[in-house]
């Protein structure tokens, strides 16, 4: 089974700064992709960016990347210039792909970022 | 358009009632997924399908029934055993395969409350 944990239950940053979001997952696949959402307080759930475990580059889309560790089994999101508009829950998620696995897609407890003018 | 409908938007259930809430994709995944998530809470899940007419129960399966007779379609029933079904209920699908960007799509989600 998998485990997604997100350890900060709430965030506030500056208007056009970065502000990084912790995440650290816990699986025995070896093969797994990793992913983040954001939901703002209409509850829609926005898919932002995604990792594969085995891509060598670190994520990128636009102001969002991803600080992926796979040693230390982290994939931070990190939101440069942040905007009013960032404001919103952030999920962490991951998807098990090795064939056999139960292929759930499992999501952490969330974020809570606040954007201050 | 391609996409994922959830309906109804809002639903109110007597106690002891069973209700259905709808799901249905065109976006020719295969697997999808239901969600629960409580105020200020993270998604648990409650069904998954990987193909037609099989699926598997995920971590508070307890006092809900899932069907998948049809690609399309994922329908959730929750039944008078579940005993706080108060929540918003999140429907989503996703490509099969892996070692590549499946992202999950998501419908705009159903709010339950009993009454």
């Amino acid at each position: 089974a998998q485990k997604i944990t997100q350890t900060q239950p709430g965030m506030f940053v500056q208007e056009k700064e970065a502000v990084t979001l912790d995440c650290t997952y816990d699986t025995s696949d070896p093969s797994y992709g990793l992913f983040w959402y954001k939901q703002p307080s209409s509850g829609e759930m926005i898919f932002l960016i995604y990792q594969g475990s085995y891509d060598q580059q670190n994520a990128t889309e636009g102001r969002y990347s991803l600080n992926f560790q796979k040693a230390r089994k982290s994939a931070n999101l990190v939101i440069s210039a942040s905007q009013l508009g960032d404001s919103a829950m952030y999920f962490c998620a991951m998807r098990p792909f090795s064939s056999g696995s139960a292929r759930q897609l499992t999501f952490g407890s969330g974020t809570q970022l606040t954007v201050l003018p | 358009d391609g996409g994922i409908t959830q309906s109804p938007k809002y639903l109110f259930r007597k106690e002891g009632q069973n209700v259905t809430l709808s799901c249905e994709q065109n976006l020719n995944h295969d697997a999808m997924y239901w969600y629960r998530q409580d105020p200020g809470q993270g998604l648990r899940l409650i069904y998954y399908s990987q193909i037609v007419n099989d699926f598997q129960k995920g971590d508070i399966a307890e006092g809900y029934s899932v069907s998948r007779e049809k690609k399309e379609s994922f329908p959730l029933t929750v039944t008078s055993a579940q005993k706080n079904p108060t929540a918003f209920y999140l429907c989503a699908s996703s490509p099969s395969g892996g070692n590549r960007n499946t992202e999950a799509f998501f419908g705009q989600g159903t709010r339950l409350t009993v009454v």
